[in-house]
Formats: structure tokens, sequence, C-alpha cells
């Protein structure tokens, strides 16, 4: 079975930092790429940034770009995600989720339960 | 970036009623779409990828349709279960990757 689990999120201050993990079972971990997707509370699904199964690629969105890190450990089969310079507008749940790829497209098949990140003073 | 519009935001139906959501891409995406369910306090579900094939588990009631720019997601008989918040995603130009807004189903 499946099963990805995020860490526990904080409550964090504004310009502070934060890492959140990912750890993945039930499937080979390093065949895949990885994805973290947000959510503001009340508002819809935001995708933040995504890496490539051996770590060579790795894409954000621009409202982070700069601040957040995301990256991989396939020995541990865990995927991160390091928010540094955080702002109020980064308090969200946040998904850790798989990628799968057809022969046309990728999409996230599997996404773990999600944590919350509050940032405020 | 490729804006994902979705309607209507809110649609109420009652159970066996057929549900149709409109999802329209400000731009081409070929068949790169994926329509995800979100219920509250849970994380999304895959329903459909590539514009049209349904997901492992997804009951055959629901179905997805179109390419370019338009795009429906149709359940053809409500069940209880299927009242959420659902969402399309594009994998065609990216980075980043988008989703819309989100379309709320809720019983009538």
């Amino acid at each position: 079975e499946v099963q990805l689990v995020e860490s526990e999120g904080a409550l964090v201050q504004p310009g502070g930092s934060l890492r959140l993990s990912c750890a993945a079972s039930g499937f080979t971990f390093g065949s895949y790429w990885m994805s973290w997707v947000r959510q503001a509370p009340g508002k819809g699904l935001e995708w933040v940034a995504n890496i490539k199964q051996d770590g060579s690629e790795k894409y954000y969105v621009d409202s982070v770009k700069g601040r957040f890190t995301i990256s991989r450990d396939n020995a541990k089969k865990s995927l991160y995600l390091q928010m540094n310079s955080l702002r109020a507008e980064d308090t969200a749940v946040y998904y850790c989720a798989r990628e799968r790829c057809s022969s046309t497209s990728c999409f996230n098949d599997f996404w773990g339960q999600g944590t919350l990140v509050t940032v405020s003073s | 970036e490729i804006v994902l519009t979705q309607s209507p935001v809110t649609l109420s139906l009652s159970p066996g009623e057929r549900a149709t959501l409109s999802c329209r891409a400000s731009q081409s995406v070929s068949s790169y779409l994926a329509w995800y369910q979100q219920k509250p306090g849970q994380a999304p579900r895959l329903l459909i990828f590539d514009a049209s094939n349904r997901a492992t588990g997804i009951p055959a009631r629901f179905s997805g349709s179109g390419s370019g720019t338009d795009f429906t997601l149709t359940i053809s008989s409500l069940e209880p279960e299927d009242f959420a918040v659902y969402y399309c995603q594009q994998r065609s130009n990216w980075p980043p990757i988008t989703f819309g807004q989100g379309t709320r189903l809720e019983i009538k």
C-alpha cells in the first residue's frame, strides 16, 4: 500500500524557517517524481515544487523561488521542503504527493494527509 | 502561465442527478488535464488523468472529456459521497503546474 506521511507542521514567526519531511512507503520511491502542493485555509490547491527521480531537476512556483528548497533522499525514501524567510501568505496545509506519468502526461496519483504550517507572530 | 477557470463555482444538485463540471484553459493543454476530488479535512484524490482516463478504483459514474481548452467532468448519477470540491490541474506548459479554483458540489 502506498503511503506518504508528512512531518508535523508548526507555528513559525514571519521570517523564520521550517523543514518539512515526507516519508514514503509501499512503492519504489526513487522511481518517481515527487511534488509539494499547498492549500491556504479555505482556498484552493497550489503547486509549490517538484523534483525528478534523481534530484537533478527541481522546479518551483515563482512565489517561493529563492526561499524554498525541495530535496530528496532516495536511500531514506524521504522528500523534504526547506522553507526559509517564511511569510504570512505561506500559511497553508502542505501536501506531499507522488507523480505518476502515463504515456502522455503526469499527474499526482497519491497524496499524504497534509501538514499545517502557520506563519504568524 | 496557463490559467484554468472552473465553472460553476458552486453546483447544487440532488442525489441521483447528473453533474456536469467545466474547466477551461487560457491556452491549449492538449489532453494533459487531470481532475481531483477533495472532501473536507482530506487530501485530494485523483479521479481522471489525460482528460478522460479514470484512475484506479474510481467508479464508472465519473467520466472526463475534452481536449485543447475545454474540459468536462461528468458524474452520471450522484451518490451521497460525491458531494465535495473538484479541481482540474494542467501539466502541459509548466512550470508552473496549475490548478483551477475548484467547483463545490453541494447537496440541494
